[in-house]
């Protein structure tokens, strides 16, 4: 089975900043990688898919890159929307697992 | 939207059973693969289970493999989950989730989740 690994696992930050969160896969996924965020009591919302696709409705200050094994999740310019949970998952093959989330704190 | 509305959870005696429903509307159901994911409180998410669109393939993870079992029905634009056997450790919210393909892939439409509990 494919393994995700997320860091950081909490990430502390202040409005306006830019920040990456990185998404490890154990072996290739090549760009089989979605990022979803979840906000407390809600369920998950796609935001990227294909690593690098943006999802309609999605604010542009997203993007995803990567390609592999090794993936990232960028906000541009946080606003305080972004405040939430993000986890990656593959779907390169069965079983999809998700990565076990990065909680994103304002500093 | 893509409404998916889930139901079904309650608390539950381990070792015992439950059937989760997963009521669809605002597109073809019977077009796309549908999942349940799992998240126990404070934990991450846990893929569970996913099923194709005309449901002649299933998928689990290892950790539901042999107790829980996915189908659906086609005509009444439902998903279900059958959970035997039930331990502590599937206490969770569970959703249903639509994927973007036939066969699976990434999940673009989640339903609100119902809570299963199992406890004595």
């Amino acid at each position: 089975d494919i393994q995700m690994t997320q860091s950081p696992s909490t990430l502390s930050a202040s409005l306006g900043d830019r920040v990456t969160i990185t998404c490890r896969a154990s072996q290739s996924i090549s760009s089989w990688l979605a990022w979803y965020q979840q906000k407390p009591g809600k369920a998950p919302k796609l935001l990227i898919y294909k690593a690098s696709s943006l999802e309609s409705g999605v604010p542009s200050r997203f993007s995803g890159s990567g390609s592999g094994t090794e993936f990232t999740l960028t906000i541009s310019s946080l606003q305080p929307d972004d405040f939430a949970t993000y986890y990656c998952q593959h779907y390169n093959s069965y079983p999809y697992t998700f990565g076990q989330g990065t909680k994103l704190e304002i500093k | 939207e893509v409404p998916l509305l889930e139901s079904g959870g309650s608390l539950v005696q381990p070792g015992g059973s439950l059937r989760l429903s997963c009521a669809a509307s605002g597109f073809t159901f019977s077009t796309y693969a549908v999942s349940w994911v799992r998240q126990a409180p404070g934990k991450g998410l846990e893929w569970v289970s996913t099923i194709s669109n005309s449901g002649g393939s299933t998928y689990y993870a290892a950790s539901v493999q042999g107790r829980f079992t996915i189908s659906r029905d086609n005509s009444k634009n439902t998903l279900y989950l059958q959970m035997d056997s039930l331990r502590a450790e599937d206490t969770a919210v569970y959703y249903c989730a639509k994927s973007i393909r036939s066969g699976g892939g990434y999940l673009d439409y989640w339903g609100q989740g119902t809570l299963v509990s199992v406890s004595s």
